[in-house]
């Protein structure tokens, strides 16, 4: 079945460093790829989304590539900031009815 | 527009109790989920309904896990009984997303976290 592994956290960085939380992913036929962000005591949010091969997805200084021949979807942003801080889940979708496969989160903290 | 809304906020159960979740998605939108996120991992999709049809529900323990919808709207989710691995953060979603339509984004409600005892 479809899956989604991106790398362990939790990731600390300084305050304007660059950041990058890797994510791949199985699936068959074409997925549509997402990451979605938790900040500490809110709920899930939509960050951004590609549909199709080679699309970009940016949003609030982030950006994610959907690389289909290396099956990844990296999360990068140029210069962190302190309200950056929380849990990024990288998540796949696939089927006509689109079901949604998420990976196990990434949580992010920014220091300043 | 109001979001996804889901009660109660906390549950506090002891095993073998029985606990129902309820979940009021966004006017319109058409799909609903039901996802358990176990502390430390990512939702993972309980059961997908379209309008008050189910179209996945191939990760819900059935023996004890019951879910329905309906009149499209409203979901509740059901636990009987309830074990201690059961304890988690139940998210309900809602996205406006019908067959061959595109992909459209879910919203979350905040989730209710069930402790079991």
């Amino acid at each position: 079945g479809d899956s989604v592994t991106q790398m362990e956290g939790p990731v600390t960085l300084s305050e304007e460093a660059f950041l990058t939380i890797n994510c791949t992913y199985t699936a068959t036929g074409y997925p549509s790829l997402f990451w979605y962000v938790q900040y500490p005591g809110e709920g899930l949010q939509l960050l951004l989304k590609a549909t199709k091969a080679d699309d970009k997805g940016s949003n609030k200084g982030f950006e994610a590539t959907y690389r289909k021949e290396t099956t990844s979807f990296h999360l990068e942003k140029g210069s962190v900031q302190v309200s950056d801080s929380a849990v990024y889940f990288c998540a796949l979708s696939s089927g006509g009815y689109q079901k949604v496969t998420f990976g196990t989160g990434t949580k992010l903290q920014v220091i300043p | 527009e109001a979001g996804v809304a889901q009660s109660p906020r906390y549950k506090i159960i002891e095993k073998r109790q029985s606990v129902a979740f309820w979940c009021n998605p966004i006017s319109g939108h058409a799909t609903l989920y039901w996802y358990q996120q176990i502390l430390g991992q990512g939702p993972k999709l309980l059961i997908q309904f379209q309008n008050n049809g189910v179209v996945d529900d191939s990760q819900l323990p059935k023996d004890r896990f019951s879910a329905e919808r309906l009149k499209g709207v409203d979901s509740t989710l059901k636990i009987q009984p309830a074990k201690l691995e059961d304890s988690a953060v139940y998210l309900c979603a809602s996205s406006f997303n019908a067959p061959g339509q595109g992909v459209y984004e879910q919203f979350f409600g905040p989730g209710t976290r069930l402790t079991v005892l």
